[in-house]
């Protein structure tokens, strides 16, 4: 199974700062990687696909890079609708694996 | 507009049952993937299964292979799961979602509990 590491579990930041979100894999997963982000209480969303590519109504402040074993989530100024949890997530092969998350925090 | 709404969870006791029923609407359930994604409460997300458009093609994460079983109906536009000999480690929301090789799940419902206690 492809294991997903995601850093770091908790990340405290203000309103405006740039956010880095970092996962990789334990193998090489080209660019079948996505990113969602989850509310407290709700279901995820899709942020990116293919590694960065933005989803669908996805604000432009969202962006996704990598590929390979190495990927980014960044968050350009961050906003307050934007503290939530972050996963990433590979696609590349079953069994299909999720990164453990990132909880942006208000600092 | 695509909806996706779970039902059927609820408190189960240990060794038990208990179906999930998805109810698809707002795109064309039968030219779509879908699957089963579950969260333990305050824990991560977990991939369960994923069903082709023909329900032919099903994979399961290792943990529930042998006691959980995706089915689906295409004349209903829904999604099932039945969940049989369930544990203490079932106990999760579960979300049905529409998946593409593409953009991976795309769309998610808004989950139901499943709570395996005795």
């Amino acid at each position: 199974d492809i294991q997903m590491t995601q850093s770091p579990s908790t990340l405290s930041a203000s309103v405006g700062d740039r956010v880095t979100i970092t996962c990789r894999a334990s193998q090489s997963i080209s660019y079948w990687l996505a990113w969602y982000q989850q509310k407290p209480g709700k279901a995820p969303q899709v942020l990116i696909y293919k590694a960065s590519r933005l989803g669908s109504g996805v604000p432009s402040r969202f962006s996704g890079s990598g590929s390979g074993t190495e990927f980014t989530l960044t968050i350009n100024s961050l906003q307050p609708d934007d503290f939530a949890s972050y996963y990433c997530q590979q696609y590349l092969s079953y069994p299909i694996t999720i990164g453990g998350g990132t909880k942006v925090e208000n600092k | 507009e695509v909806r996706l709404v779970e039902s059927g969870g609820g408190l189960v006791q240990p060794g038990g049952s208990l179906r999930l029923s998805c109810a698809a609407s707002g795109f064309t359930f039968s030219s779509s993937w879908m699957s089963w994604v579950r969260q333990a409460p305050g824990k991560g997300l977990e991939w369960v299964a994923n069903v082709n458009q023909g329900g032919s093609q099903i994979f399961y994460v290792d943990s529930v292979k042998g006691r959980f079983t995706v089915s689906r109906d295409n004349a209903k536009n829904s999604l099932y799961l039945q969940m049989d000999s369930l544990r203490g480690e079932d106990t999760a929301v579960y979300y049905c979602a529409r998946y593409s090789g593409d953009e991976s799940f795309q769309s998610w419902g808004q989950g139901t509990l499943v709570t395996v206690s005795s």
